[in-house]
């Protein structure tokens, strides 16, 4: 039962383009959703989050977009770096009996072409 | 550096045996995490631990086991070794428990191999 699901594998943009992944998510019962973003030999990175009470959230080059009735969230990344070439988790948060509950998806993998 | 120490980086070793991973939470951090990525998967939930105390349950197998001390370290046991136990396990640790926003730092992980 996959709650969260990142149903891209692999994404590839140009340099200076905007990126844009995209998370589908099947609880309702989540209320809080967080990007996530690893480079190879390191642990997940938090990126940015966005609660459920809101549509959008922006962090500089980095804006995600909730679409609470579609249950579907995207980030949007402008202009893409070569830096930004990464795999990213987007992730889905609720609390339950007194414990976090944070589901991930399977990830997309990002890669910025000079 | 996100603060969160995991040991060893990697592990080779055959079926049917059992390791030890061990992780430091950032200072200050109550709430340990384990997570497990195997190939083309996303980051699946094994367990949690606030405080010492076991709060949360995943996809955690019967053969793999956790706890936390004291100081505050955690350990993941997994024992019986299957070949479908290779993957990339992942600590991470956050203040507090139970907010919904409440943002994790994960290690760097612990590659198995289990040949």
């Amino acid at each position: 039962d996959q709650q969260v699901k990142q149903n891209s594998p692999s994404l590839s943009v140009q340099e200076g383009r905007i990126s844009i992944l995209n998370c589908d998510y099947t609880n309702s019962m989540f209320d809080y959703f967080l990007w996530y973003k690893k480079y190879p030999a390191e642990g997940p990175t938090f990126l940015i989050s966005i609660s459920s009470i809101k549509d959008k959230n922006e962090d500089g080059r980095f804006t995600v977009f909730l679409n609470k009735s579609a249950k579907h969230l995207s980030l949007h990344i402008v202009p893409s770096q070569p830096g930004d070439s990464a795999v990213y988790f987007c992730a889905a948060s609720a609390s339950f009996q007194g414990a976090q509950k944070l589901v991930f998806g399977q990830g997309t993998r990002l890669t910025i072409n000079p | 550096d996100s603060g969160v120490t995991q040991t060893p980086k990697h592990l080779i070793t055959a079926t049917g045996q059992r390791v030890t991973l061990r992780c430091s939470p950032r200072s200050g951090d109550l709430s340990v995490y384990w997570y497990q990525q195997s190939l083309d998967q996303g980051l699946q939930f094994l367990i949690q631990y606030y405080n010492g105390e076991e709060r949360a349950k995943g996809n955690i197998l019967e053969r793999f086991s956790a706890q936390q001390f004291p100081d505050l370290h955690s350990e993941l046991n997994l024992s019986s070794l299957e070949l479908g136990d290779s993957a990339l396990y992942f600590c991470a640790s956050s203040v507090e428990l139970g907010a919904s926003d409440e943002k994790l730092f994960f290690g760097s992980g612990t590659q198995l191999s289990v040949l």
